[in-house]
């Protein structure tokens, strides 16, 4: 089992859908969680950034961690054309060296029809 | 507008040839990593450099792969032998923190294709 799993897709949604993409975890030690969003032929870019449990919103975004069940979720409100891309989400536990690295899901392609 | 450079942005190359890659970081920014992305592993950290001394590098091919960081303004990647698994995308990134879960900022990548 990877560490971190993360459904392909692609998912598409149409504009002013609701999305949620999620990723799921089996590394208990993991306080750290990301999502990435990378559009084509383009290195990945930070959306979201918390740290241990709970909801972080910004703007149309939300992020989710549900440590218990070891699932983080982020959702698009309002989504539009230009959300369409690939969102990796990424973790990493605490403490410097190797426990600090991020380790990614494969990521979701997402895209949202006009 | 500070961005991560990397080239070439494209490298077609024979198995067994010597392929260099090179980022240029932010200015400024003191933490250099080196990723590669392929649809089956997705985006795995390969090495960084923190103050241009290597971290970590646990996640490279020590046989074939090794990284530089010849002065705080230049990152290079290189693999020797290249062997056609090597094919990739390899993405060098750049931040202030010390570690990757740290704000990084990407380049565009490079687009290996070993034959």
């Amino acid at each position: 089992q990877k560490e971190v799993e993360q459904d392909p897709g692609p998912l598409s949604v149409p504009e002013g859908a609701i999305v949620s993409l999620n990723c799921t975890y089996s590394n208990s030690a993991f306080q750290y969680f990301m999502w990435y969003r990378q559009y084509s032929r383009k290195g990945p870019e930070l959306l979201m950034y918390t740290y241990s449990s709970g909801n972080k919103e910004d703007g149309r975004f939300t992020a989710q961690v549900d440590k218990s069940s070891k699932y983080i979720s982020l959702f698009i409100r309002d989504s539009q054309p230009s959300d369409s891309a690939t969102y990796l989400c990424a973790m990493s536990g605490i403490g410097g060296g190797s426990q600090g690295n991020l380790i990614f899901g494969k990521g979701t392609k997402l895209s949202v029809k006009p | 507008d500070a961005r991560v450079t990397q080239t070439p942005r494209h490298k077609v190359t024979e198995m067994g040839q010597e392929v260099t890659m090179r980022c240029q970081p932010i200015l400024g920014h003191n933490t250099v990593f080196w990723y590669r992305q392929t649809m089956m592993q997705g985006l795995e950290l390969l090495a960084y450099f923190r103050n241009r001394a290597p971290l970590d590098d646990s996640g490279m091919p020590k046989d074939r792969f090794s990284a530089e960081m010849p002065d705080a303004t230049l990152a290079t990647l290189k693999i020797q032998p290249s062997e056609p698994r090597d094919s990739a995308v390899y993405f060098c990134a750049s931040g202030m923190g010390p570690t990757s879960r740290d704000t990084q900022y990407f380049g565009p990548g490079t687009r290996l294709t070993v034959l």
